[in-house]
């Protein structure tokens, strides 16, 4: 199993709808990092959040981490075409400078 | 633009080739790293430089060369490459440290005949 599990692996949302993304490891995280990724493109940075209970919030992109520093979510609000893609969570699980990745989760938005 | 650039984006090599990929940032960070992103498995981080030394080489095989001249510019020397190594290679830098947001760039799309 993958140290940094996302969920779920893809979803399709209509236009307006909202969605949430998980991302969840069994080890306490010390910092997790939000991303998006057009097919075949590099990593777009969202947020950061590094400490238990923090929310973060851009445009209509919400991010939290749970209090244990084990579970983050991410949240988009009426979604638009304009948020499909991939978003992937990384977390720094050793205090260091070293990102593990989860799976990834496709977003595709209907209009 | 995310400040890292990339070239080539996309690369075809045969199996005796030697080919190199090249990442500039100017961002003014002092930590670049190399990923690579294979399909069906999750973004896997390759190397490390923090000023200009490599803090990291996460058990990736000799034929991959990394190179870090100076702290904008980060090199990996490809030689006798396989098949399974075509994937997107993915440069990254940020301020070394803790807490530090990492910042991607395009990637080379790899294909290895």
């Amino acid at each position: 199993s993958q140290e940094l599990e996302q969920s779920p692996q893809s979803l399709i949302v209509q236009e307006g709808k909202n969605l949430t993304i998980n991302c969840t490891s069994s080890k306490t995280l010390y910092g997790l990092y939000w991303y998006k990724q057009k097919y075949g493109e590099g990593l777009i940075f969202l947020m950061m959040l590094q400490k238990g209970g923090e929310e973060k919030s851009h445009e209509k992109i919400t991010a939290k981490l749970d209090e244990k520093k084990q579970q983050s979510s991410l949240h988009i609000t009426a979604s638009q075409p304009s948020h499909a893609g991939i978003y992937l969570c990384g977390a720094d699980m050793a205090a260091g400078n070293k990102l593990t990745f989860g799976g990834g989760t496709r977003v595709l938005v209907k209009p | 633009e995310t400040g890292v650039t990339q070239t080539p984006r996309h690369l075809v090599m045969g199996m005796t080739n030697k080919k190199s990929l090249k990442c500039e940032q100017h961002l003014g960070h002092n930590a670049m790293y190399w990923y690579k992103q294979s399909a069906k498995k999750p973004l896997e981080l390759m190397f490390v430089y923090n000023f200009k030394e490599q803090t990291e080489n996460n058990s990736v095989p000799s034929r991959f060369s990394p190179e870090c001249p100076n702290s904008s510019h980060l090199f990996l020397h490809l030689h006798t490459l396989q098949p399974e190594d075509s994937a997107l290679y993915l440069c990254a830098s940020s301020q070394a440290g803790l807490g530090e947001a990492q910042y991607f760039g395009p990637g080379t799309r790899l294909l290895v005949l």
